[in-house]
């Protein structure tokens, strides 16, 4: 199979704390990922694109600097929510590119939320 | 850049009937996937089908189906014998198929909600 996991699937923190959250693939290598911001009953937002070993690819109107992405090894990407305010409550989901099917899976997503 | 549009925000259908989902999309290239992903209440984005623009065969995976029409850019999925298991958030997606790894362009999705 191909099976994504986010870690943490829950998080709850301080206005102006920083929060990561893992993104790994459990039985494949993925050189991209991606990371997806979701609100309550609206389709999934793309954030970045997350390549093995470069910089990642922000969508226009991302802050790069307060949504760090870090994709060190073929299987884990890190999102970095950096001095969160209570508008950063969301839920975010990862996906990794299988290149062997060809296809995107998903993580199950982090419920962030911040005080 | 390629856009997908869901116009129904809301669907609902009766236990064992048959319920039709549309989605539009408009894009300049030629070669492309198409995608339905199911996103239940527990919000794991789950792969219903999927289709490939250069087959003209329409997709099917058991009770799913599609209907894909690439000269009007329409593509719907149908869903036979609803389940309550069915009920779930709807998603239509687009991938260039002209780069490797491409990013998902998401439809704003359709809430299916199955009565007993």
């Amino acid at each position: 199979g191909a099976v994504v996991s986010q870690h943490p699937s829950r998080v709850i923190c301080k206005s102006g704390t920083s929060v990561k959250i893992e993104c790994r693939s459990l039985d494949f290598q993925a050189t991209t990922m991606f990371w997806y911001r979701q609100f309550p009953k609206q389709s999934l937002m793309l954030m970045a694109t997350s390549n093995e070993g470069s910089k990642a690819t922000y969508e226009q109107g991302v802050e790069k600097d307060k949504f760090l992405i870090n994709h060190a090894s073929l299987t884990l990407s890190t999102l970095t929510v950096t001095s969160a305010h209570p508008e950063d409550s969301s839920f975010y989901i990862c996906s990794a590119w299988a290149a062997f099917l060809r296809e995107q899976f998903f993580g199950p997503g982090t419920r962030l939320t911040v005080l | 850049a390629q856009t997908v549009t869901q116009s129904q925000p809301e669907m609902s259908v009766q236990e064992a009937e048959t319920v039709t989902l549309s989605c539009t999309y408009d894009t300049s290239e030629s070669d492309y996937y198409l995608f339905w992903y199911k996103q239940p209440p527990s919000r794991q984005m789950i792969l219903v089908i999927r289709q490939e623009a250069y087959k003209q065969q329409n997709a099917t995976e058991n009770r799913f189906s599609v209907n894909f029409q690439k000269a009007a850019k329409s593509f719907s999925l149908k869903i036979s014998d609803s389940q309550l298991g069915d009920a779930a958030m709807y998603f239509c997606a687009y991938r260039s198929a002209e780069e490797y790894g491409n990013k998902l362009v998401f439809g704003a999705g359709t809430i299916l909600r199955v009565k007993s």
